[in-house]
């Protein structure tokens, strides 16, 4: 079955520390996406691709990085540069880019908890 | 004004019960909605795609109102499984021509459906 694939599901980290979360899909998707979502709060777009080797930053990308070496895969790490990093992370993809004409699919998300 | 707005609720409801939330957004170049399904803890999930003409599927009804700049979902006959965050999703077009799109996700509407 195709989809989007995202790990670990949860993951605690201690402050200082980099972290890097995996998100894999097998749709043939060029556009990735890393989405952010906080307790009754939106999805805040973090980074996007819309091709192998190309990225871009969203609204929120201080503290985070990505790279887009293989079109199934977007990992993206959270820096220690990040000031609150304890979040619900969500992948996703589309085609077109931002889907215009579809939508999106997304992974089952990341729980990143800060001690 | 922000870009794309929902009354976040809790709309507490009965089973059976009709209930309908609106989303306005405020670029008038938006070209594209989406409505979208959240269960608490997980990743959002395309509900239905909003058209000009309106969509219905099954007891699920989404409109679109160019001139208010709105949209809306209604849902008929409510069920226990239908208590979920339900999310708008708005894209304005950037390149007439071509895919790029600057989406929006509004906060989400939480739904509530009792015994």
């Amino acid at each position: 079955d195709g989809g989007i694939t995202q790990s670990p599901k949860y993951l605690f980290r201690k402050e200082g520390q980099n972290v890097t979360l995996s998100c894999e899909q097998n749709l043939n998707h060029d556009a990735m996406y890393w989405y952010r979502q906080d307790p009754g709060q939106g999805l805040r777009l973090i980074y996007y691709s819309q091709i192998v080797n190309d990225f871009q930053k969203g609204d929120i990308a201080e503290g985070y990085s990505v790279s887009r070496e293989k079109k199934e895969s977007f990992p993206l790490t959270v820096t220690s540069a990040q000031k609150n990093p304890t979040a619900f992370y969500l992948c996703a993809s589309s085609t077109p880019f931002q889907g215009v004409a579809g939508e999106l699919f997304f992974g089952e998300g990341s729980r990143l908890t800060v001690l | 004004r922000k870009e794309v707005e929902q009354d976040p609720g809790p709309f507490n409801v009965p089973e059976g019960a009709t209930v309908a939330f609106n989303c306005t957004y405020s670029n008038s170049a938006s070209q594209s909605f989406f409505w979208y399904r959240q269960d608490c803890r997980k990743e959002p999930k395309l509900l239905m795609s909003v058209y000009s003409s309106g969509n219905e599927d099954g007891r699920f009804t989404a409109q679109l109102n160019r001139a208010s700049q709105y949209i809306s979902l209604l849902i008929r006959d409510s069920k226990l499984s239908d208590s979920a965050t339900y999310l708008c999703v708005v894209i304005a077009i950037m390149n007439y021509g071509g895919s790029q799109g600057n989406l929006i996700f509004g906060k989400g509407t939480k739904l509530s459906v009792k015994p």
